[in-house]
């Protein structure tokens, strides 16, 4: 089975500071990891992902994640917040021994206020 | 959202009724996938489809049937057996990694 945790509901930054949105995730062979973003009533946007290779990855929009496998986490971070980063962020994780599948995190609302 | 269209953006079902989501993807990917987000739970799997004439339930299929007919069309069909069928539906299709997603449709039952 594979699952994903975003263990924060909401994180909030003012803008100019450095982000970090945090995800850890389980699953029983290597993983494939994704975040994704939301703006209201819209569709997800791919930011970036973690394929296999360096363990930091570089996104779109200046994000970046940085793979962990010690502690099985993918935590996305920017280092100068922006207020339209302001948006709803997923971590997924993905497992090719289950078809492909993607599961997601419950998301994370990132806040930026000017 | 390039590349993958939904209709109709907005859908109002009365009760007993069953509508059919569209979706339709130029991206010549093979996987496509639907799911439901409710607030606050993040996104459900409802069916997914691997390749055209095949595909396989989610997590959340109860109430909800689909067909693959063509590799451009995945259409989602929300049954009168669906007791709370009022969601934002997403649909998404993919390649070798990441999935590709639509700008969503948000059905109200009246």
């Amino acid at each position: 089975a594979q699952s994903v945790a975003q263990p924060e509901d909401q994180v909030n930054v003012a803008e100019g500071n450095p982000l970090t949105v945090k995800c850890t995730y389980s699953v029983s062979g290597n993983p494939y990891l994704f975040w994704y973003v939301q703006y209201p009533n819209r569709g997800l946007q791919f930011l970036l992902k973690y394929i296999t290779g360096d363990n930091l990855v570089k996104g779109s929009y200046g994000f970046e994640a940085e793979f962990n496998k010690s502690q099985t986490s993918f935590h996305l971070k920017k280092p100068s917040a922006l207020v339209s980063d302001s948006a709803l962020y997923f971590c997924a994780v993905r497992d090719w021994t289950n078809a492909g599948k993607s599961t997601f995190g419950d998301g994370t609302t990132l806040t930026v206020k000017p | 959202d390039g590349g993958i269209t939904q209709s109709p953006k907005y859908l109002f079902r009365k009760e007993g009724q069953n509508v059919t989501l569209s979706c339709e993807q130029n991206l010549n990917h093979d996987a496509m996938y639907w799911y439901r987000q409710d607030p606050g739970q993040g996104l459900r799997l409802i069916y997914y489809s691997q390749i055209v004439n095949d595909f396989q339930k989610g997590d959340i299929a109860e109430g909800y049937s689909v067909s693959r007919e063509k590799k451009e069309s995945f259409p989602l069909t929300v049954t009168s057996a669906q007791k709370n069928p009022t969601a934002f539906y997403l649909c998404a299709s993919s390649g070798s990694h990441e999935q590709f997603f639509g700008p969503g449709t948000r059905l109200t039952v009246l």
